[in-house]
C-alpha cells in the first residue's frame, strides 16, 4: 500500500505555464507538507497544512499555492512557471503533536519538475 | 535563523571501515531526525531521536543525540556497499515539534567502495 503518493512523477513544461501537482496520503495523518529539493539536493520546506489550516509559508513566491480539499490531500498549484522552479517537489505527512515516533514525516516519491 | 550543518558533505570510504557523520544545529530542539535518500528516490526515515542522550541502532547504523551540545551523530560500523546513499539530518522548525515542518542539513553523500 502506498502511504504518500504524488502525481505526476515527472512534469516537463514551458515557462509561463500553470501546473499542478497532486498529493494524497492514506496514513490518517492530520498534517501535510510540501518541500522543494534543488539541484544540489538541498531540501527546503514550502508549506504545511494542519487540519486544512496553513501553518507556515517559507517566503515562497505567491505563484505557488497549496490547496487542500480534505485532510488526505494537499495539492500544489504553480502559476507562471519560471526556469528557477525546476526542482524535485516532495509531499510529506505526519501526526501533529503526538510526541512519539509517529511524528516523523513520511515522504512521497517526489515530482521532478523541469521548466524549459 | 535556524541552521543545521552536516559534515562531511561528501564521504568516500571502503567497505568494512567505520565512520561518523556529524550534525550540528542552532536551536534548542530536543528532537532530531535522520533520513536516507537513494539517487532519484524519496526520503526514508531512519531514526527519530526524541531526547537528550537518545541512542538508536538499526543494523550497521547508530544515531545519537546530545541536545546540550546541539549535536547528533550517525555512526556507520563495518560499512557495506548497500549503505551508499545521501544522509540527511533535520530538526523541527519550532522546537518541540508539531506541524511546522523540518529544516534539513545539506546532506552527506556517502559512497562505499568495495
Amino acid at each position: 500500500d502506498t502511504a504518500v503518493s504524488q502525481t505526476p512523477k515527472y512534469l516537463v513544461t514551458q515557462m509561463g505555464n500553470d501546473k499542478s501537482i497532486k498529493c494524497e496520503q492514506n496514513l490518517g495523518h492530520d498534517t501535510m507538507y510540501w518541500y522543494k529539493q534543488d539541484s544540489k539536493k538541498f531540501l527546503k520546506i514550502m508549506f504545511s497544512y494542519n487540519n486544512k489550516e496553513l501553518i507556515i509559508n517559507e517566503t515562497v513566491p505567491n505563484r505557488f499555492s497549496p490547496k487542500s480539499p480534505d485532510k488526505a490531500h494537499l495539492n500544489l498549484h504553480i502559476n507562471s512557471l519560471e526556469l528557477g522552479d525546476s526542482a524535485v517537489y516532495f509531499c510529506a505527512s505526519s501526526h501533529h503533536g503526538s510526541g512519539g515516533a509517529t511524528d516523523t514525516q513520511y515522504f512521497g516519491p517526489g515530482t521532478r519538475l523541469t521548466v524549459l | 535563523e535556524l541552521k543545521v550543518e552536516q559534515n562531511p558533505l561528501f564521504l568516500s570510504m571502503q567497505e568494512g571501515k567505520n565512520y561518523t557523520i556529524y550534525c550540528n544545529y542552532s536551536t534548542t530542539s530536543d528532537r532530531l531526525y535522520w533520513y536516507r535518500q537513494d539517487p532519484g528516490k524519496s526520503l526514508e526515515s531512519l531514526f527519530v531521536l526524541l531526547s537528550n542522550g537518545a541512542v538508536k541502532q538499526e543494523g550497521r547504523l547508530m544515531a545519537s543525540l546530545d541536545t546540550k551540545a546541539r549535536l547528533s551523530t550517525l555512526h556507520i560500523t563495518a560499512a557495506v556497499h548497500d549503505l551508499s546513499a545521501t544522509y540527511f539530518c533535520a530538526v523541527d522548525i519550532i522546537p518541540g515539534g508539531g506541524a511546522d515542518g523540518l529544516t534539513f542539513g545539506k546532506g552527506t553523500h556517502l559512497i562505499i567502495q568495495p
